[in-house]
């Protein structure tokens, strides 16, 4: 049973315009979560993060939003650039140290 | 720079041939980890360690060993590599949490190829 999910696999974007990245999860343990992006042929890079003592956290273009009540969290990309295009990662840790991902949503911000 | 190490980047082999991926990292970090990636499965952890001689199972560690001899080394060793062990590895490293959190630092990937 998937603790983090990403419900919508692939999501085009029309280059400009906002991309919503969603996640959800449900062990109500995890207390950090974190954005990674992942090109092809290389590894996952970290984006953005979040703690759960916070619901905003932005860092230029990029937001992440957390709504604890919900277990839900959301990445937006304002405005949306080619170069976004890539596979994103959810991922939650607990208390401990473990790092839980999600299975990834692909994102093609298209010209 | 900054960075963690996998080697090799592809392989492909037979089934039952024991081998050894490496990955070392130049941080000075407690934490590794290795991971699966297959579609629609996202990352999936095989093994982790928070320490020198301190190892422990993920979520999917059977078919796999690791060891930490020392601190920047954390190699994954399948003994017998089977079909269904086919998959695209990273290794990760971070500082063990201090406060709020911390992020991981990615290898470039192993794409393994059994047959």
């Amino acid at each position: 049973d998937q603790q983090v999910k990403q419900n919508s696999p692939s999501l085009s974007v029309q280059e400009g315009r906002i991309s919503i990245l969603n996640c959800d999860y449900t062990n109500s343990m995890f207390d950090y979560f974190l954005w990674y992006k992942k090109y092809p042929a290389e590894g996952p890079t970290f984006l953005i993060s979040i703690s759960s003592i916070k619901d905003k956290n932005e860092d230029g273009r990029f937001t992440v939003f957390l709504n604890k009540s919900a277990k839900h969290l959301s990445l937006h990309i304002v405005p949306s650039q080619p170069g976004d295009s890539a596979v994103y990662f959810c991922a939650a840790i607990n208390y401990g140290q473990n790092f839980v991902f999600g299975p990834g949503t692909r994102l093609s911000v298209l010209p | 720079e900054a960075q963690v190490t996998q080697n090799p980047r592809y392989l492909i082999t037979v089934t039952g041939k024991k081998l050894t991926v490496t990955c070392s990292q130049n941080m000075n970090h407690e934490y590794m980890s290795w991971y699966r990636q297959d579609p629609g499965l996202g990352l999936r952890q095989i093994y982790y360690s928070m320490n020198v001689e301190v190892t422990d199972k993920g979520d999917v560690p059977e078919g796999y060993k690791v060891s930490r001899k020392e601190k920047r080394n954390f190699p994954l060793i399948l003994e017998s590599p089977s079909p269904n062990q086919t998959s695209l590895y990273f290794c990760a490293s971070s500082p063990l949490r201090a406060g709020s959190g911390t992020e991981a630092f990615f290898g470039q990937g192993t794409r393994l190829t059994v047959v």
